[in-house]
């Protein structure tokens, strides 16, 4: 078991580029969560699917991020026109439940530097 | 609406010391509440997790928590600490449907 994977680890955007961030999460887990942790906000939560069918966006800034889950075996976080505020480390985790019991298993993140 | 307070931002400690890293809650209801640690440059993994039962859980590496409903806490705890513990604790308490509460951390180093 390879636990959840995130690609690229790290990544460096020009301000007004996009980026796209890769996760590939647990096999045979049901939900799939993406966070955002910076210094100040701490851990955010953006979104989540659950079956590939997305959830709750209820964390994602609106204009230029979106997510999606084309398959059960890989998500991606989208950033249009990239800003210097969106310097982060964007974490994935999946679960074999979307249950506020459920434990999530985290990858070890994408760091986002914006120029 | 939840929410949850690690009150301690840094904690520094000896190697051998013990340890207790704090964690309120305020909830309607009892919650789900869960321990996760983050080592540099990695993601969060679980160190325990309280459903019901006996108020004190037992983790990995030596780590034990309180639930207190009385105090709405779950303080973490450790009798004694390794340098390799030098981490971030994030308290997670949650209710309801989605798990998505995180504290804001608290950052531990001990000192060898």
């Amino acid at each position: 078991n390879a636990g959840v994977i995130q690609t690229p680890r790290h990544k460096v955007t020009g301000k007004g580029q996009e980026a796209t961030l890769w996760c590939e999460p647990i096999s045979g887990h049901s939900a799939v969560f993406w966070y955002r942790q910076t210094i100040v906000q701490g851990l955010e939560f953006l979104t989540y699917f659950r079956n590939q069918a997305p959830i709750d966006d209820s964390g994602m800034p609106k204009e230029r991020f979106s997510a999606q889950m084309p398959n059960q075996s890989h998500s991606t976080l989208k950033i249009q026109s990239t800003q210097p505020q969106d310097s982060a480390v964007y974490l994935c985790a999946s679960s074999p439940r979307d249950r506020s019991y459920a434990e999530q298993f985290f990858g070890p993140g994408t760091r986002l530097t914006v120029l | 609406a939840q929410s949850v307070t690690q009150p301690d931002a840094r904690v520094t400690v000896s190697e051998g010391a013990s340890l207790q890293l704090r964690c309120k809650y305020s909830s309607s209801v009892t919650p789900y509440l869960f321990w996760y640690v983050q080592y540099p440059r990695q993601g969060l993994q679980l160190l325990l997790k309280y459903y019901s039962g006996d108020p004190v859980v037992q983790g990995v590496n030596g780590f034990e928590a309180e639930f207190s409903k009385s105090n709405s806490s779950f303080h973490l705890r450790k009798a004694s600490v390794h340098w390799s513990d030098s981490a971030v604790y994030f308290c997670a308490p949650n209710t309801g449907y989605q798990n998505f509460y995180f504290g804001k951390g608290t950052s531990l180093t001990v000192i060898p």
